[in-house]
């Protein structure tokens, strides 16, 4: 999956409780994304980075956060999490960033469960 | 506010047959992704048309671009049961200065022997 890490794979918790999901890249890109997919909704953007402590928000990016302390790490925070957050996450990367080619690589995801 | 949608969600068919899959999108971009995922798998990329009249192959999948008419199709040919997958679509949008894609909900396709 082009050197992209997501961790954990599975995760259930409990409401109101912190949650943080990892995605490691070996790639180099500058690009990095966090989408969650719901059934019937495609993927969503949550945040991106555009470079190391660079980022903004997406569509639907209430009730997260995220950090980019390094190239290849970005970190996906729930403060506390709630059963609407329940959901498959992933997270992708690329070297552009748009314009042209948005070509993106995606990590295998994360299945997390809020109950 | 650009909105994606796929048509149809959901396709059974047989092996051997044709079909098309349809992406709409509702302002100007001139920039459309096609990605495949496997059940409990990540996506991965398919097809990328950047210009009007842009048309890709790639075996049994063939994608095009009107982006006058702002549709994308994904025709598949002679139909076989390893194409079995959801795809989906996406429309390059600027926002912000910044480039994002947003998504078709997706076509779950099964093919059946």
């Amino acid at each position: 999956d082009a050197g992209i890490t997501q961790s954990p794979r599975h995760k259930v918790t409990e409401t109101g409780t912190p949650v943080t999901l990892r995605c490691h890249q070996t790639e180099n890109h500058r690009y990095m994304y966090w989408y969650r997919q719901d059934p019937g909704h495609g993927l969503r953007l949550i945040h991106y980075s555009y470079g190391v402590k660079d980022t903004d928000k997406g569509e639907v990016s209430d009730g997260y956060s995220v950090s980019r302390s390094k190239t290849e790490d970005f970190l996906l925070t729930l403060e506390s999490a709630t059963s609407s957050q329940t959901s498959v996450y992933f997270c992708a990367i690329s070297p552009r960033g748009g314009q042209g080619n948005e070509k993106l690589f995606f990590g295998s995801g994360t299945q997390l469960s809020v109950l | 506010e650009l909105k994606v949608e796929q048509n149809p969600l959901f396709l059974s068919m047989q092996e051997g047959k044709n079909y098309t899959i349809y992406c709409n999108y509702s302002t100007t971009s001139d920039r459309l992704y096609w990605y495949r995922q496997d059940p409990g798998k990540s996506l991965e990329s398919l097809f990328v048309l950047l210009s009007n009249g842009a048309v890709k192959q790639e075996g049994r999948l063939m994608a095009s671009l009107d982006t006058k008419a702002r549709l994308s199709t994904l025709h598949i040919t002679a139909a076989v049961h390893d194409l079995s997958a959801t795809y989906f679509c996406a429309v390059e949008s600027e926002m912000d200065s910044n480039y994002q894609l947003i998504w078709g909900a997706g076509t779950k396709l099964i093919i059946k022997p």
